[in-house]
């Protein structure tokens, strides 16, 4: 079956550490989003990638980090500069072009110790 | 800026009742237009979209909504409510302008009694 993945479920990060969030699709998108979301803020936008080897800021995009080596694989790294990381990630992918309807991952929960 | 607002963020409907969840957004072109569903922790599910053509647009579990241009809307209905309908509901917008952004809501909690 043809999915996105996510790992892992649930993540703990120590003070000053940073912390890398794995995101894995097989749907042969080009494209490949992040988003952090907290309650009641809806879905924001961290880094997106159009195609291998380039990536985007989002709108949130201080404290974090990406790569995009292969095209099915899009990790996040959440560093010690994000000084509130806690809340929910989401990585979605999508075809490239104007209608891009988004597949999501089931998400990482990550929380500060 | 293009931007998303969905009307209420908890509805609470009985079993067996209309669900309406509201969705404006702010464009002077019309933009595609989704809905998404999200069960508790859980990724988000595309529930439908409109593109072009009818206005009126069916999805999965029985939803549908509605493109209205004049009053930049695209609500979310369901003739009767399921427990199983109860989750958080996000309208999403891509600007027909272009970018690469995909503008959502901040979401609609919706819970059902039996």
């Amino acid at each position: 079956d043809g999915g996105i993945t996510q790992s892992p479920k649930y993540l703990f990060r120590k003070e000053g550490q940073n912390v890398t969030l794995s995101c894995e699709q097989n749907l042969n998108h080009d494209a490949m989003y992040w988003y952090r979301q907290d309650p009641g803020q809806g879905l924001r936008l961290i880094y997106y990638s159009q195609i291998v080897n380039d990536f985007q800021k989002g709108d949130i995009a201080e404290g974090y980090s990406v790569s995009r080596e292969k095209k099915e694989s899009f990790p996040l790294t959440v560093t010690s500069a994000q000084k509130n990381p806690t809340a929910f990630y989401l990585c979605a992918s999508s075809i490239s072009g104007t209608l891009r309807t988004q597949y999501f991952g089931p998400g990482t929960r990550l929380l500060v110790l | 800026a293009q931007s998303v607002t969905q009307l209420g963020s908890h509805v609470s409907v009985s079993e067996g009742a209309l669900v309406l969840l509201r969705c404006n957004y702010s464009s002077s072109v019309p933009p595609y237009l989704f809905w998404y569903v999200q069960y508790p922790n859980q990724g988000l599910q595309l529930l439908l979209k409109y593109t072009t053509g009818a206005t009126l647009v069916k999805g999965i579990n029985g939803f549908e909504a509605e493109f209205k241009k004049s009053e930049t809307s695209f609500h979310l209905t369901k003739p009767s409510a399921h427990m199983s309908d109860a989750a958080e509901y996000f309208c999403a917008v891509i600007p027909e302008t272009g970018g690469f952004k995909t503008i959502f809501g901040a979401g609609t909690r919706l819970f059902v009694k039996a």
